[in-house]
């Protein structure tokens, strides 16, 4: 079974200081590896996806397939980065339903 | 363009009743997941559609929830004999093909009393 582990309900930090938001997940194959984010009265959305390798907002996430995880980092934390973000999973059975952690809602205070 | 709309936003019903929530993809995306999302969790898959065809209904928790996508466009997913274990927010999704990028709707925040 796959399963996505994210063990912080709740990361605060002060604006400028470095963030990680943990992510852990478990599929016996090759999974895609997701970050959604959903802002204060927003709808969910794509963060990054692990395969596009890009940065976001400043974020990026590297996939640790030895430590299975993926977790998500920024250098410096900005207010506008207060919001829930879930960590996702999709397996290589050729559609991407999306598996996804419980989430880590992430306050950055001025 | 419009993206993902649900409707209703909100949606309170009494127990044992019937509730349909209504998705509306964005224009000419295939793939079509339903999921739900109880209070401090993150969302759980329930079903999902290629087209018309219902591919997985794997996710859906017993045979009172149901959803169908009858002309390849708009869902339903309906639920009967509602029960207080069902209040959530029901989220829609779609994407341009199976591997796409899933692009969210609103959701729906159903209550049962």
């Amino acid at each position: 079974a796959q399963r996505v582990t994210q063990p912080e309900k709740l990361l605060s930090v002060f604006k400028g200081a470095p963030v990680e938001l943990k992510c852990n997940y478990s599929y016996s194959g090759s999974p895609e590896l997701f970050w959604y984010v959903q802002y204060s009265r927003q709808r969910l959305q794509l963060l990054l996806r692990h395969i596009s390798r890009e940065s976001i907002k400043g974020f990026t996430a590297d996939l640790n397939k030895g430590e299975t995880s993926f977790h998500l980092k920024k250098p410096f934390a900005q207010e506008e980065d207060s919001a829930m973000y879930y960590c996702a999973l999709s397996g290589s059975s050729g559609y991407s339903t999306l598996t996804f952690g419980k989430g880590t809602m992430l306050l950055v205070s001025p | 363009g419009a993206g993902v709309s649900q409707s209703p936003r909100y949606k309170v019903t009494k127990r044992g009743q019937d509730v349909a929530l209504r998705c509306d993809p964005i224009s000419g995306h295939v793939s079509l997941y339903w999921y739900r999302q109880a209070l401090g969790q993150g969302p759980e898959f329930l079903t999902y559609f290629n087209y018309e065809a219902q591919q997985d209904k794997s996710g859906l928790p017993n045979d009172r929830f149901s959803a169908e996508r009858p002309e390849g466009s708009i869902s339903t997913l309906t639920i009967q004999r509602t029960e207080q274990r069902d209040s959530a927010m029901y989220r829609c999704a779609s994407s341009l093909a199976g591997a796409g990028e899933q692009y969210f709707g609103p959701g729906t925040r159903l209550t049962v009393t």
